[in-house]
């Protein structure tokens, strides 16, 4: 079982271009998440769906969009990219969104904007 | 407001046993997760906690204590492959996960 995959491993964008990265998950999960990860801070929720069709803001929602048209693809796009967006992001999933469901990680993506 | 603090970083040796400790604070309370995250890889779920006491899993175990806002996870037998950083997360009122930013644990020989 694949679990969970992201796409691109890495990628090297020119500030103001877009982006989308790719999450999707084979284990039938209703919630998905996506993070960043910068050195020193702990994962940060930049945006979250806990079922097809509906999607939410975390703590760092700004400057990203996602969209949840079926259960196992969670796309996240960056519509003009800036410096600040250099980071590591991960995409999740869980079983669900309640309590004690844990996530499962995707591998990751290393974004640098130059 | 919501905060998770625990150590930047700890020292061990081969063999020993080791204690990280994790301070919560977050807007309602439905559990706190550990992680593990070897260096250039994703989080992998180690232990939830949601009622007081001592949980045991192998070599890892985690303890709770919501009236103190105070877990800490134990390794015993440390192995080199334990090198790694631990993540402790709070699941807060929304069902959503507060991260600390992490305890990076070096072993060595």
């Amino acid at each position: 079982t694949a679990g969970i995959t992201q796409a691109p491993t890495s990628q090297i964008l020119a500030a103001g271009r877009s982006m989308t990265l790719r999450c999707t998950q084979d284990m039938r999960h209703n919630a998905m998440y996506w993070y960043r990860q910068d050195l020193g801070l702990g994962l940060r929720l930049i945006h979250y769906s806990n079922t097809a069709g509906t999607t939410g803001k975390g703590e760092v929602p700004d400057g990203y969009s996602v969209s949840r048209a079926n259960t196992d693809d969670f796309p996240l796009t960056l519509a003009s990219a800036v410096p600040s967006q250099t980071s590591v992001y991960f995409c999740a999933s869980s079983d669900a969104s309640g309590t004690g469901n844990e996530q499962f990680f995707g591998p990751g993506t290393r974004l640098t904007v130059l | 407001g919501q905060n998770i603090d625990q150590p930047t970083e700890m020292t061990a040796t081969e063999g020993a046993i080791v204690q990280i400790n994790c301070t919560y604070q977050t807007s309602g309370f439905n559990g706190l997760f550990w992680y593990q995250q070897h260096a250039g890889e994703a989080p992998t779920f180690l232990s939830y906690n949601v009622l007081d006491g001592l949980e045991e899993k192998g070599r890892f175990s985690s303890f709770l204590s919501r009236s103190k806002g105070y877990s800490y996870l134990l390794l015993k037998e440390l192995q080199m492959k334990d090198s790694a950083s631990y993540l402790c997360a709070s699941m807060d009122s929304n069902y959503q996960l507060i991260w600390g930013a992490g305890t990076k644990l070096i072993i060595k020989p």
